[in-house]
């Protein structure tokens, strides 16, 4: 299976908003709901950020926020902050029931 | 509080066999979707594959059906990832990750090998 395909890194100033892209097929995220996003900083684990293309769980600020059209979803984080600075991977289902993640992209806070 | 924990680093030789494990606790073991996930040095997440505890049913990536096993000991709420025989490039930090949307993840398990 192959990777969902994410830009490799975008950058913003304190304050604005970044837009993660997360391209995919009809066989995956144009599909079905599980559409999910991490937040990875520097040598820690993956942290779930949002789940079924927009939702968040308990914890995760509003700034961040999920989306999708057709076969590619979105992760927007408005109002950039420091601490946001981090690897950024989306997820999805497959047709073939199992699950592949995007290619990865770095979000620099200028 | 959900937490899962995996054993400590390995270092090992190119053929030898490895069982990571990650470690529950905090919640129903069985009713979650319990995964391993690859990071290569330097590079993004790979989905390895699932297993669900309740009735041990197991999925995998194509790209690593075949090359490990992922099993579960529900008795001690533990889950494990193994190899038969490792290779160089099987070098990587490998975590756990447990719910519907990998919701709990564990601080991950260095693995290296050396040819």
């Amino acid at each position: 299976q192959s990777a969902l395909t994410q830009p490799p890194s975008v950058s913003g100033s304190p304050g604005q908003s970044v837009t993660i892209s997360c391209t995919g097929t009809s066989s995956d995220i144009g599909s079905y709901n599980r559409v999910f996003w991490y937040q990875q900083p520097p040598g820690t684990a993956p942290k779930l950020l949002i789940y079924d293309v927009n939702n968040r769980p308990s914890g995760v600020p509003d700034r961040f926020s999920g989306s999708r059209s057709g076969n590619t979803a979105s992760l927007t984080i408005s109002g950039l902050q420091a601490e946001d600075e981090a690897d950024y991977y989306c997820n999805s289902y497959t047709s073939s029931s199992t699950y592949v993640f995007g290619t990865g992209t770095k979000v620099t806070v200028l | 509080e959900v937490q899962l924990v995996q054993s400590g680093a390995e270092v090992k030789k190119a053929g030898e066999s490895l069982k990571i494990s990650c470690k529950h606790s905090g919640y129903s073991f069985t009713s979650y979707w319990l995964g391993w996930v690859r990071q290569m040095p330097g590079k993004g997440l790979e989905w390895m594959g699932i297993t669900y505890p309740g009735d041990s049913k197991t999925r995998y990536n194509p790209s690593f059906e075949g090359q490990v096993t992922i099993s579960v000991d529900k008795s001690i709420t533990t889950a494990y990832l193994q190899w038969s025989s490792l290779k160089a490039s099987d070098t990587a930090m490998y975590y756990c990750a447990a719910g519907y949307a990998f919701d709990y993840w564990g601080q991950g398990t260095l693995v290296t090998v050396s040819s």
